[in-house]
């Protein structure tokens, strides 16, 4: 069975960073390609950014380029999000999920909150 | 980019009505690069259908996709207790990939 385990989110002020984790377990790790997604409050889904089975390639979506790094260490089964230059509408809560074009599987969600 | 605009932005109704959602983009999604979700409170999105009508492993056939090109809808015959919730649609035949803003059916 597919788990995916978010963690790392929390409150910070504006301009701050924070790193995102995602535990996985239940498929052979470096054989997929590996997505963010986040909800915020009173919107819509977005993709956030996603990375190749390999870690060689990574996509951001233009609201985070620049701003966040998407990572994996393939020896641990664990995607990572760094999120730096925080500003208040990146409040949202952040899922991993598995796969690139649509999923199936997802982690439950880690809250980010950006406010002074 | 691809805008995925979805209406109406909620539904009031009752358990055992059949509903059907709307999913419009602003231009031709390739290949019927399109999927669904269902998202209850609190909890992670859950793949409904994809490839525009293909159902995913283990949702009932009450839910069904169709439409091509820029129109695409879902329809939930027969509302269960469970089925009230936010749906989503998502295109993923071009990059970036986009989500509509979602349709809200709730308990009339």
């Amino acid at each position: 069975e597919v788990q995916l385990l978010e963690s790392g989110g929390g409150s910070v002020q504006p301009g701050g960073s924070l790193r995102l984790s995602c535990a996985a377990s239940g498929f052979i790790f470096n054989d997929y390609v590996l997505t963010w997604v986040r909800l915020a409050p009173g919107k819509g889904l977005e993709w956030v950014s996603g990375i190749s089975g390999n870690g060689f390639k990574t996509y951001y979506a233009d609201s985070v380029k620049g701003r966040f790094t998407i990572s994996r260490d393939n020896s641990k089964n664990i995607l990572y999000l760094q999120l730096n230059r925080l500003r208040v509408e990146d409040t949202a809560i952040y899922y991993c999920a598995k796969d690139y074009d649509f999923w199936t599987s997802w982690g439950q969600g880690t809250l980010v909150t950006v406010s002074s | 980019e691809i805008v995925l605009t979805q209406s109406p932005g909620t539904l009031s109704l009752s358990p055992g009505e059949r509903v059907t959602l709307s999913c419009r983009a602003s231009q031709t999604v390739t290949s019927r690069f399109l999927a669904w979700y269902q998202q209850r409170p609190g909890q992670a999105p859950r793949l409904l259908i994809y490839g525009a009508s293909i159902r995913a492993t283990g949702i009932p056939d009450r839910f069904s996709g169709s439409g091509s090109g820029t129109d695409f809808t879902l329809t939930i015959n027969r509302l269960e207790p469970e089925d009230f919730a936010v749906y989503y649609c998502q295109q993923y035949g071009n990059s970036p990939l986009t989500f509509g803003g979602g349709t809200k059916v709730e308990i009339k």
